[in-house]
């Protein structure tokens, strides 16, 4: 149980263009999703809590109109990098709390998308 | 704020050897997570601590809670070459939303 997946695992794209990222929570029902970015050998950079049916918060420094969030389902939630640039390549992880579980604070990750962009 | 202080960041060492990571924060928590995270992969998870002083083993791996809840620590007895990889603690407080992230400690286990 508490499986996550993430579309795609990779892509490339050109500067100027938009990238959607799928995140799904496929075996529970997950009212917390979030969203990290992570860097090379580094610890994982949170940058926004996505809530089902409401706007996802933002943490500071992370620009809400480059990076939409859209938490549309119980599911899934979407990330969006709007006008990539080749500083926005990087490695974009999910992950999704699984609201039966008596560890309330636990998170389960989906498996990263290699964003890099050209 | 909320911190979370991991330490060592590297270490590298043979197979067989034993080590310790540590995770310490002057802040309460009222859970703490360990994962293990391999490149180009998300991190999993391998326990979740609750209560102070808890101690949780799974196979060579040996999770501790501190006391007063602000510390953990994990342990890995004769370490393997498949024990390579980020670990990462989390410390969560019920009802806050998010979770504090440590800096990871990168574990190379040579054989």
């Amino acid at each position: 149980g508490a499986v996550v997946s993430q579309h795609p695992s990779w892509v490339i794209c050109k500067s100027g263009t938009s990238v959607k990222i799928e995140c799904r929570s496929l075996d529970f029902q997950a009212t917390t999703m979030f969203w990290y970015r992570q860097f090379p050998k580094q610890s994982l950079m949170l940058m926004a809590t996505s809530n089902e049916g409401s706007k996802a918060t933002y943490e500071q420094g992370v620009e809400k109109d480059k990076f939409l969030i859209n938490h549309a389902s119980l599911t899934l939630s979407t990330l969006t990098v709007t006008s990539a640039h080749p500083e926005d390549s990087s490695f974009y992880i999910c992950s999704a709390r699984d609201m039966r579980g008596s560890q309330g604070d636990e998170q389960f990750f989906g498996p990263g998308t290699r964003l890099t962009v050209l | 704020t909320q911190l979370l202080e991991q330490s060592p960041q590297f270490l590298s060492i043979q197979e067989g050897e034993n080590l310790t990571v540590y995770c310490n924060s002057s802040s309460v928590f009222s859970s703490l997570q360990w994962y293990r995270q391999e490149p180009g992969e998300g991190p999993v998870l391998l326990v979740t601590v609750v209560t102070g002083g808890e101690v949780k083993k799974l196979k060579r791996l040996t999770f501790q809670f501190g006391d007063a809840r602000k510390d953990s620590s994990l342990h890995i007895t004769a370490a393997q070459p498949g024990d390579t990889g980020l670990y990462l603690c989390a410390g969560g407080v019920t009802n806050a939303g998010k979770s504090t992230f440590g800096d990871g400690t990168t574990l190379t286990v040579k054989p």
